[in-house]
Parts: structure tokens; sequence; C-alpha cells
């Protein structure tokens, strides 16, 4: 059963700050999805990563994957306050559908 | 080119009822998939319909259950609700079979309180 940890499950940054959130996962996924989800709201996709040393950046946030350590992070540069969200890392897709991580509570303040 | 859409958006239903709600893809997409989403559960796979037929499945009692129809649309029902239904219900559609290269793009999901 494919399990995805994600870590932290809550930060609180200032702005200009940089940070990661890391995503782990227990078995084989090629792909790995990044998605945003703002209170109330629904889920936003921000990156899908198909394959291992993938890197794929979109303003502030870059995301990575290594398949050989089943890691992807997601890193945030110079962070803003409307970066505030929860990110959610999400793998698998196949039989069991998707797989979501609990979700990283980000808060970002002046 | 108009995103995905769910109805109803907040509904309030009792414990033994049954409840049907809605999911209009993307146009063009052929992948449905529903995700039940809570605070202690997160957010967990329902199940996926592809061309009309149930391709996957999560690990959700035999209450649970959808449909797709020819224009993609889907509904999926609940029976015999319990408290324990109470979530956010989200609908996601993509081009492609769930795991491809193609995003999933997410509905504003449907605001289910059992009481």
């Amino acid at each position: 059963e494919l399990k995805v940890e994600q870590n932290p499950l809550f930060l609180s940054m200032q702005e200009g700050k940089n940070y990661t959130i890391y995503c782990n996962y227990s078995t084989t996924s090629d792909r790995l999805y990044w998605y945003r989800q703002d209170p109330g709201k629904s889920l936003e996709s921000l990156f899908v990563l198909l394959s291992n040393g993938a890197v794929k950046q979109e303003g502030r946030l870059m995301a990575s994957l290594d398949t050989k350590a089943r890691l992807s992070t997601l890193h945030i540069t110079a962070a803003v306050h409307d970066l505030s969200a929860t990110y959610f890392c999400a793998a698998g897709g196949g039989a069991d559908g998707l797989t979501f991580g609990k979700g990283t509570h980000l808060i970002i303040q002046p | 080119k108009a995103g995905v859409t769910q109805t109803p958006r907040y509904l309030i239903k009792t414990r033994g009822q049954q409840v049907t709600l809605s999911c209009s893809p993307i146009s063009g997409h052929r992948s449905v998939s529903w995700y039940q989403q809570t605070p202690g559960q997160g957010l967990q796979f329902l199940f996926e319909y592809f061309s009309e037929t149930q391709r996957n499945k999560g690990n959700f009692p035999g209450r649970f259950s959808g449909r797709q129809f020819s224009n993609s649309r889907s509904e999926m029902n609940v029976s015999t609700l319990e408290l324990g239904d109470s979530a956010l219900y989200l609908c996601a559609s993509s081009l492609t079979r769930t795991g491809g290269w193609e995003t999933q793009y997410f509905g504003p999901g449907t605001r289910l309180l059992v009481l």
C-alpha cells in the first residue's frame, strides 16, 4: 500500500525567507503531483513531475523529484504572503488512485 | 474553457438518508475521479471513472457508488448516510487516466453535512 508523508505539516515563516517542504512516498511511483488549496477552496494543480530528476519551477515555487530516494521537494524562494495555503503532494494513480499526503499548512507572515 | 463544476455545493442530510452528488468535467475530459476530504483522514480516493466504466475504487464501503454517463458527467451516490460521511467531496477530471502525464483539475467540491 502506497503511503505518502509530508513534512512539516505546519510551517510558519516570514516573508522573504526560503523553505522546503518534503514529500516521501513508500513504494515506486514514477509520477508525483503537487497541489495547492486555499481555505474553503478546491485544489489547484501546481506541478506534475513525471520522471526521476524532473524539476519544474513556477514563480517562487520549484518542485523536484528523486524517484530513487522516493522523495519530492517543494522549495519556496523569497516567500510572499500570497503563498500562504495548504500544499499537498500526491503519488500513485494506478489501481488505488492518487494517494495524497496530509498536507503542509503554510503561513507566511509579514 | 469552463472548469469542473459540482452540484450541489452544500448539502445537509440526516443519518440514514441517501445523497447523490453530480460532477461535470471539463469539456473533452474523459476521466472523472472522486475524493473525500475530512480533517481527520485528509484526502482519500473514492473511485475513478473513464469512458463510463469504473476503473479504480478506493477503500470505501459499498454504500459509496458512482456512475459516469456518455457525456462524461459523473454522479456519486452515498446510501444510508452516517455521521462520518460528513466531508468535502471533490471531483477531478483529466483527459487521460489518473496517474498519467495529464493534470487533474479539481472542482469546487460539495460540502456534505450529515446530522
